[in-house]
């Protein structure tokens, strides 16, 4: 059974930094892209950033870019989101979620349960 | 940047059909992803490239895609169908979503 579990989600001072973890289990981790989006307190769904399987290609949402760092370690099957210069309007729940075809354009099969960050000036 | 827009909301009578636009710029030439997130659920994918369902995903569940509007069709709605249902396309490097449609079963 796929499972993704996400961690590391907290609160945390506006400019501030944070480290989300997202471990992976019951599929071969690095064969497959990964992905975080994140969904703000009522509102809609915003993917966040991709990592190809071998971590050689990356793409990065404009809203993040130069403050969130997307990274994998396929030894420990697992996922990670550095995000730094925290602002008040990155608050959302953080899921990781996997690419099924790295061949095809990307689109998510499974997704974690989610983290919660919460940033506040 | 390409854009995707849904109805904010829809409404279907228990056991009839539902369809939820997503409505793009010439999105007949992108592969259209759906998702159906629950309240305090992860979404789940039900419909990808365009008509395609997943394993586990209800014959209930079906899309297409035309012009510049791909429909998610959802027939005998059920009440346990509820939900909020995203679109979702990839453009320019980046994973574009739909703003969302919340399905009310009457």
């Amino acid at each position: 059974e796929v499972q993704l579990v996400e961690s590391g989600g907290d609160f945390v001072q506006s400019g501030g930094s944070l480290r989300l973890s997202c471990a992976a289990s019951g599929f071969t981790f690095d064969t497959y892209a990964m992905n975080w989006v994140r969904q703000a307190p009522g509102k809609g769904l915003e993917w966040v950033s991709y990592i190809s399987s071998s971590s050689s290609t990356i793409y990065i949402a404009d809203s993040v870019k130069g403050r969130f760092t997307i990274s994998r370690d396929n030894a420990k099957n697992s996922l990670y989101l550095q995000m730094n210069s925290l602002r008040d309007e990155d608050t959302a729940v953080y899921y990781c979620a996997r690419t099924p075809n790295e061949y095809q354009l990307p689109r998510f099969d499974y997704w974690g349960q989610g983290t919660l960050v919460t940033v506040s000036s | 940047s390409y854009e995707l827009t849904q109805p904010l909301s829809v409404s279907v009578a228990l056991g009839q059909t539902a369809r939820i636009t997503c409505g793009g710029y010439e999105i007949v030439t992108r592969n259209v992803h759906w998702y159906q997130q629950k309240p305090g659920q992860a979404p789940v994918l039900v419909i990808y490239r365009d008509s395609n369902r997943p394993s586990g995903i209800p014959e209930r569940f079906s899309g297409s895609n035309s012009g510049n509007t791909a429909t998610l069709i959802i027939s005998r709605v059920q009440a346990g169908d509820e939900a909020d249902f995203y679109c979702q396309v990839w453009d320019s490097n980046t994973a574009v979503f739909g703003g969302g449609t919340k399905l009310t079963v009457l």
